[in-house]
């Protein structure tokens, strides 16, 4: 199995300001088969980034996914207020398809 | 447009058994493999199982193997979660989400509302 280590638990930033999200495998993820999603508070997650570094349908360019093996990184830009929730990755190499802890985006 | 609507939640005992159904809609159901994930109240989520998009291939977590199963009913744009042997650590929403790339060797997109279960005496 795959564990997925996510960093930092909570991030607390403004507005505008960049975020730089961590997730470490234990093992190397296969293809880079991966993806980030977002939850906010009471909706299911929404798919933002899969195979590491593809944007999904309709997700803004601020949203970036990049790496490779076991170290990915989701990077928003600059955020915006609706960017404020939890975000989780996944990978979907082999099963058990596990999922990350998550880190949580918090408005400073 | 692209929907997934689960149901059969509520409360059950322990050791009882109790099965969700996720219908899906807007899309080609068959073409495409289908996931079941939960997260209990307040945490993460966690994968559940996945099933191929015939049926005849499923895998599930190694917290509910045995215990639970997936199916689908192509014919009815359905899939199914039976979840037999409850305990208090099933408590959780649970989601139904596509595949979007058709194998389960890809992101889930879109998701379900979610239809809470809750395991309590």
């Amino acid at each position: 199995e795959i564990v997925l280590t996510q960093s930092p638990g909570t991030l607390s930033l403004s507005p505008g300001e960049r975020a730089t999200l961590s997730c470490r495998a234990g093992q190397s993820v296969y293809s880079s088969k991966l993806a980030w999603y977002q939850q906010k508070s009471g909706q299911a997650p929404r798919l933002l980034i899969y195979g590491a570094s593809t944007r999904a349908t309709g997700i803004p360019d601020r949203f970036s996914g990049s790496g490779s093996g076991t170290d990915f990184t989701l990077t928003i830009s600059r955020l915006e207020p609706e960017d404020f929730a939890v975000y989780y990755c996944q990978h979907y190499g082999s099963s058990p398809f596990t999922f990350g802890g998550g880190t949580r985006v918090d408005i400073k | 447009q692209v929907q997934l609507v689960e149901s059969g939640g509520g409360v059950v005992q322990p050791g009882r058994s109790l099965r969700l159904s996720c219908a899906a809609s807007g899309f080609t159901f068959s073409g495409f493999a289908m996931f079941w994930v939960r997260q209990p109240p307040g945490k993460g989520l966690e994968w559940v199982g996945v099933v191929s998009y015939d049926g005849t291939n499923k895998y599930y977590a190694e917290s509910v193997r045995g215990r639970f199963t997936i199916s689908r009913d192509n014919s009815k744009n359905t899939v199914f979660l039976q979840m037999n042997g409850l305990r208090g650590d099933d408590t959780a929403v649970y989601y139904c989400a596509r595949a979007f790339g058709g194998t389960y060797f890809s992101g889930l997109d879109p998701w379900g509302q979610g239809t809470l279960v809750t395991v309590s005496s």
